[in-house]
């Protein structure tokens, strides 16, 4: 597609609920990075993957949090048994090459998880 | 660790008015950094990337400039509009982009 594409738009859970945020990067992308947005904050980094490899998962705050993009295009952020303190905006980006060499990150328009 | 500051954290001016946004960041070991635009319950669009070897881009009434030995990004918006009003973030990309808190823009007509 043309841009990042993520689901669902808004998500309200009951706490202890589990849930599933999905990440349909740019296509032929290679990098796709979550990022988590707390009201009034700047994105925080959670995890990044090159191709279907998780490089990175120094973000992710608990283990209640899992990634996955096994087939190195759409991703899937699971985040068991919701906390209050999991509501923000969680946001999907990717990259033709991670980043580096000038090519900059395109976000999508981000999952809003309530947790009730 | 990096850490990336942006003063002011608030910024209330009146239409037409010049004005610069600051942006400075910890570790000079950067490959780029990109200044995005985010307007509320909405995801984030990039506005200009500078790479580490660059000092300046601009794009129509913006301008960013780029010091990596002293860690400072400015972004500057000419003849401002109600329509620039937004969040403005900048990050930098070491091997993961790491972002500011944002400066929430407000021009008033």
């Amino acid at each position: 597609g043309a841009g990042v594409s993520q689901s669902p738009r808004y998500k309200v859970a009951k706490r202890g609920q589990d849930v599933a945020l999905r990440c349909d990067p740019i296509s032929g992308h290679v990098s796709l990075f979550w990022y988590q947005q707390a009201l009034g904050q700047g994105p925080e980094f959670l995890t990044y993957f090159q191709n279907e490899a998780q490089l990175d998962k120094s973000g992710l705050p608990s283990d209640r949090f899992f990634a996955e993009r096994p087939e190195g295009s759409v991703s899937t952020l699971k985040i068991q048994r919701t906390q209050q303190e999991d509501s923000a905006v969680y946001l999907c980006a990717s990259s033709l090459a991670g980043g580096v060499g000038g090519y900059g990150y395109t976000f999508g328009s981000g999952t809003r998880l309530t947790v009730v | 660790k990096q850490e990336v500051t942006q003063i002011p954290a608030a910024l209330s001016v009146p239409e037409g008015e010049n004005l610069v946004l600051n942006c400075s960041f910890t570790d000079s070991a950067i490959y780029n950094l990109q200044w995005f635009r985010q307007d509320p319950g909405k995801g984030l669009t990039s506005l200009l990337l500078i790479q580490s070897s660059q000092r300046e881009q601009t794009s129509g009434r913006l301008n960013a400039s780029l010091d990596k030995s002293s860690g400072r990004s400015t972004l500057y918006i000419a003849a401002s509009q109600p329509g620039d009003s937004a969040t403005y973030l900048c990050a930098v990309f070491g091997g993961k982009l790491i972002f500011g808190q944002g400066t929430e823009l407000s021009v008033k007509p």
